[in-house]
């Protein structure tokens, strides 16, 4: 059990350039989730997938920002045109389905910082 | 809609001390409480969790959380507070299939020596 991996942990980029987070699960778990956290508050929710499919999506998730999870493993997140206030830690998250009381594992984020 | 009240923005703790957070949760049905702690620049770790049953949880590092319905409170406690405890703490809520936990703004808590 290697952990949710997250990749890059830091990105600083230019306000109004595209940037792109990975994710990679813990290799058995199929649900895959995406929240942001900015400083002095708490995760919010912005996305998830069971496998392939994003079953979820928050009025967070505006149209600059898209998630995929092509093959049900390793997943992306694109932030287009990226503004000052995408300034965040973008955390990503994974468990299995099945019994309830599944526990959700956290990555270790990945910061971006708009300029 | 589900959601979390955390009223301390900051606690402050001589190390050997007790601990108490407090936690405050809405939701309509059941809910899946959980505790998390997070260290400066780092992601989330798991405390505790309550689904059903007992509803004293046992932690991990020592903590322990109480579910009661009547108060919709789900506080966390520690006997005896160590320097290392120093982080921010996260109690939040789940529900429904998903289970898509909704966190409340955290607790930053302080040990003194």
């Amino acid at each position: 059990d290697t952990g949710v991996s997250q990749d890059p942990r830091h990105k600083i980029t230019k306000r109004g350039q595209n940037v792109t987070f990975r994710c990679d699960p813990i290799s058995e778990h199929n649900r895959l989730y995406w929240y942001r956290q900015t400083l002095g508050q708490g995760p919010e929710f912005l996305t998830y997938f069971q496998n392939e499919a994003q079953l979820e999506k928050s009025r967070l998730l505006s149209d600059r920002f898209s998630a995929e999870r092509p093959k049900g493993s390793f997943s992306t997140l694109e932030i287009q045109r990226t503004e000052q206030g995408d300034s965040a830690m973008y955390l990503c998250a994974s468990s299995s389905t099945g019994a309830i009381g599944n526990t959700i594992y956290f990555g270790e984020g990945s910061w971006l910082t708009v300029v | 809609a589900q959601s979390v009240t955390q009223p301390d923005i900051h606690i402050t703790v001589s190390e050997g001390a007790s601990l108490e957070l407090r936690c405050n949760y809405s939701y309509g049905a059941t809910p899946y409480l959980f505790w998390y702690v997070q260290s400066p620049g780092q992601g989330l770790q798991l405390l505790l969790k309550y689904f059903s049953g007992d509803t004293l949880v046992q932690g991990i590092k020592g903590f322990e959380a109480e579910f009661k319905r009547s108060q919709s409170s789900f506080n966390l406690r520690k006997p005896s507070v160590h320097w290392s405890d120093a982080a921010e703490y996260f109690c939040a809520v789940g529900s429904g299939g998903s289970y898509i936990p909704t966190f409340g703004r955290g607790t930053s808590l302080i040990v003194h020596p």
